[in-house]
Order: structure tokens, then C-alpha cells, then sequence
């Protein structure tokens, strides 16, 4: 069975802090890998998206990096805010040829001003 | 460009009651997904539909059911409603080459069963 786990399930950490949130899985023949904020009560918002051929993508001060061979995933936050409170999922895509996505548990992430 | 659209937003049925949920995708985009969230089990695909024809199902009984038009607008239905079907039923968009493309999601349709 493909699983996805995130830990921790929930972190804390004061303004400005850079920070790393986890995801392992345990299926490596992943095709892509998805990283999602949500704040409570709304939809997923897309983060960024490594393709399988990729180690990392960068997005302002959002860096996801993917090693398939050890099953892991890591999102870095650079200078955190206020703002970057949600939970945060990742979601690889185990399935070629759809757009399955298998999702972790998310981290519950909290910046204290 | 306008994203994902999910009606309702909210709705409250009881026991018994089928129940119909809309999504329209982005457009352009020809791969509609849904999916449940719940507190205890969290985000579970339920399926995808490509040029309305479904491409992939999760482990859901018979009740639930979807389908797509020709215009990649989907609904999905969820006949017979009991209590644990209550959540979040999210729905995602993309271009839907099979090649493991970036999904966008909308906002969500919040079921409350009584």
C-alpha cells in the first residue's frame, strides 16, 4: 500500500524562523510530487510541483526538494510569517497516465508573531 | 483566469437523502478529481473523469458516483447519505495528460449529513 507520512503533525515556531516540514513515502516510483498549503475551512492552494526528473523547485521563499531513492520530500519556508500559518500536504502521484494524487496527514504550522 | 468552482459551498441533508455536487474546472482543462475530507481519515481520492470518461476510482462503496460533460464540468452524487458522509468534498482541475501535471483545486463543497 502507498503511503504518505508528515511529521511532525504540527509545529510552531516564532516570526522570521526558516523551517523545514517533512514528507516520506513509501512507494519511490513516483511520477510527481505536489506540496499544498490549506488554511482552515478552504480549498488546497498549489505550492509547487517537482517532477520525478527534478531534485528541487524553488518558488520565492518556498524550496521543495524530492529524493525518490529514500522516499523523501522537504519543504523549506525561508524568513516565516504570520501569513505562512496552514497546514501543509504533500501529495505524490503514484499513478502514471492520471491524476491521482495519495496525500499525507499535513503539518499543522503556526508562526507566532 | 478564473479557478476551480465548486457549488454549493454548503449544504445539510439528513440520513436517506442523495445529494448532487457541482465543479468546473479551469478553462482548458479536461481532468476533473474529487476528493473526501474528513478530521479522522483525512484527504481520499474518490476519482477522476477525463473527456467524461472516468479514468481512475478509489475505494468508495456504490454510492458514490460521478460523471463528466462534454464541456469537463463535473458533478458527483452521493446516494443514500449516512451520517460519516459528512466532509469536505474537494475537486481538482487539470490538463489531465496523464503525465503527472500540476492540479488546482477549489475551494470545496461542505457536507453536513444529520
Amino acid at each position: 500500500k502507498q503511503e504518505v507520512t508528515q511529521i511532525p503533525a504540527a509545529l510552531s515556531v516564532p516570526e522570521g524562523e526558516n523551517l523545514v516540514l517533512n514528507c516520506s513515502f513509501t512507494d519511490s516510483a513516483i511520477y510527481n510530487l505536489q506540496w499544498f498549503r490549506q488554511d482552515p475551512g478552504k480549498g488546497l492552494t498549489s505550492l509547487l510541483l517537482i517532477q520525478s526528473s527534478q531534485r528541487e523547485q524553488t518558488s520565492g521563499r518556498l524550496n521543495a526538494s524530492l529524493d525518490k531513492s529514500s522516499g523523501r520530500s522537504t519543504l523549506y519556508i525561508a524568513a516565516s510569517q504570520p501569513g505562512d500559518s496552514a497546514t501543509y500536504l504533500c501529495a505524490p502521484n503514484f499513478n502514471f497516465g492520471n491524476e491521482k494524487l495519495t496525500f499525507g496527514t499535513g503539518t499543522r504550522l503556526t508562526i507566532i508573531p | 483566469k478564473a479557478g476551480v468552482t465548486q457549488t454549493p459551498r454548503y449544504l445539510i441533508k439528513t440520513r436517506g437523502q442523495q445529494v448532487t455536487l457541482s465543479c468546473s474546472p479551469i478553462s482548458g482543462h479536461r481532468s476533473v478529481s474529487w476528493y473526501q475530507q474528513t478530521p479522522g481519515q483525512g484527504l481520499q481520492f474518490l476519482f477522476e473523469y477525463f473527456s467524461e470518461t472516468q479514468r481512475n476510482k478509489g475505494n468508495f462503496p456504490g454510492r458514490f458516483s460521478g460523471r463528466q460533460f462534454s464541456n469537463s464540468r463535473s458533478e458527483m452524487n452521493v446516494s443514500t447519505l449516512e451520517l460519516g458522509d459528512s466532509a469536505l468534498y474537494l475537486c481538482a482541475s487539470s490538463l489531465g495528460l496523464g503525465d503527472g501535471g500540476e492540479l488546482f483545486f477549489g475551494e470545496g463543497s461542505r457536507l453536513t449529513v444529520l
